[in-house]
């Protein structure tokens, strides 16, 4: 198993540019989600998704968009990126049962200038 | 709204000697999961530990365990035998005990340095 994939691990933006940032997993997991860590302020979670075509809004959603065609795929796209986006990215999952442990994949460094 | 709190941004123990790591959290939920992660400069997140709150045992994982207080919201985290590999970022991270409810509500850190 690869566990949790994301591409890339690296990327500088222009201000207003738009971009998508992929995340894959290959356990199965009905639950993915995507958090951003800025410093001093641990991981806050962006949106997340219990299963295909579901998803929903977590802490700081503003910005960014998601979708959930495939259980695999969990893509986050930046509309029109800005300087408080800069920041790393990481994308999780996990099954949906009660007792489980959430794996993460290695998060993209995203700076926007 | 369910809080994380972890009031040590930096603590540091010699190699060999035992850390405890403070976190505190507020819900107003009965049962719930509480968890510590580790991540290493490479950014990679690590579980380390994991405790579910409707358990009075404390979780234990070869050097690491953990001191659950529930009634004071308390989870603070003791390496015994610090190693230089356990120097990293460790993060407290709450989630409730809901089918469904994978979010997970995370602490501010602890950035431990390891003293050799």
């Amino acid at each position: 198993n690869a566990g949790v994939t994301q591409t890339p691990k690296f990327q500088v933006l222009k201000t207003g540019q738009s971009m998508t940032l992929q995340c894959a997993q290959d356990m199965n997991h009905e639950y993915m989600s995507w958090y951003r860590q800025d410093p001093g302020m641990g991981l806050r979670l962006i949106h997340y998704s219990v299963g295909a075509g579901i998803t929903d809004q977590g802490e700081v959603p503003n910005g960014y968009n998601v979708s959930r065609s495939t259980t695999e795929d969990f893509p986050l796209r930046l509309l029109s990126a800005a300087p408080s986006q800069t920041s790393v990215y990481f994308c999780a999952s996990s099954f949906t049962s009660d007792y489980n442990e959430q794996f993460f994949g290695p998060g993209t460094r995203l700076t926007v200038l | 709204a369910q809080t994380v709190t972890q009031s040590q941004p930096e603590m540091s123990v010699q190699e060999a000697e035992t850390v405890t790591l403070s976190c505190t959290y507020d819900t107003s939920e009965s049962d719930y999961y509480l968890f510590w992660y580790k991540q290493p400069p490479s950014r990679q997140m690590i579980l380390v530990i994991r405790q579910e709150a409707y358990k009075q045992q404390n979780a234990t994982e070869n050097r690491f365990s953990v001191n659950f207080q529930k009634a004071a919201k308390s989870f603070s985290l003791k390496i015994s035998d610090s190693q230089l590999g356990d120097a990293a970022m460790y993060f407290c991270a709450y989630r409730r005990s809901h089918f469904g409810n994978e979010k997970l509500t995370f602490g501010t850190g602890t950035r431990l340095t390891i003293i050799p």
